[in-house]
């Protein structure tokens, strides 16, 4: 079946720094998402790709739909302390029934102020 | 605001007892997930609805596990009995899909149920 790998699994980071994380898949995706988890919460939906080659921002975010349509990379800028949290990239393969998502591991972010 | 509602937010139980947790999906969404995580496997997608019908459930234990959509504002998870590996926190999404590959809005979580069997 399909798989992502999300990398890396956990950074720790200065306040202000920036980030990048990526995933890759086995299958070529249709759509690639990028969610939020907090403590406690539920993942939170930051930014949906859903072109090969899109690039789309969302105030310190910004995230690519590769070329290939098997990865996906985000990045932070400037992060700040309320950036910690669990990173998780999902995709959609096309042609398939109904509109499951393959959610990678996660990407564990820590910010030291 | 729309989001998605999770009822309870906590379960502890003992190995054997039924659990069942509830789903009240956004007005409007007409696709329902159920996903569980753990620290080992991520989330796991266990089964979901589109218009309240189950598309898929191949991920959920058949045994055990069972999961409905009663109406279109109410899903279930009912688990039993339950087993000490099921503890987890088990969350409901949900979205409005159209067919044919159609536009998708996408997947809006709940806050989850922590599920704790001893």
């Amino acid at each position: 079946g399909q798989q992502l790998n999300q990398s890396p699994q956990s950074m720790f980071i200065q306040e202000g720094e920036d980030v990048s994380m990526n995933c890759t898949s086995s299958s070529i995706f249709n759509t690639w998402l990028w969610y939020k988890q907090d403590p406690g919460e539920g993942p939170v939906l930051l930014i949906a790709l859903y072109k090969a080659g899109e690039l789309t921002s969302n105030g310190r975010l910004t995230a690519q739909f590769g070329i290939t349509r098997k990865d996906s990379f985000l990045n932070i800028s400037a992060s700040i302390p309320s950036d910690v949290g669990i990173y998780f990239c999902a995709g959609r393969v096309p042609n398939q029934a109904g509109t499951a998502l393959i959610f990678g591991k996660g990407t564990t972010l820590s910010v030291s102020s | 605001d729309a989001r998605v509602t999770q009822t309870p937010r906590h379960k502890v139980t003992e190995m054997g007892q039924e659990v069942t947790m509830r789903c009240q999906p956004i007005l409007g969404h007409n696709t329902v997930f159920w996903y569980r995580q753990t620290m080992m496997q991520g989330l796991e997608l266990l089964a979901y609805f589109r218009n309240r019908a189950p598309l898929d459930d191949s991920g959920m234990p058949k045994d055990r596990f069972s999961a409905e959509m009663p109406d279109a504002t109410l899903a279930t998870l009912k688990i039993q009995p339950s087993e000490p590996r099921d503890s987890a926190v088990y969350f409901c999404a949900s979205g409005l899909t159209r067919t044919q590959e159609g536009v998708y809005n996408e997947q809006f979580f709940g806050p989850g149920t922590r599920l704790t069997v001893l």
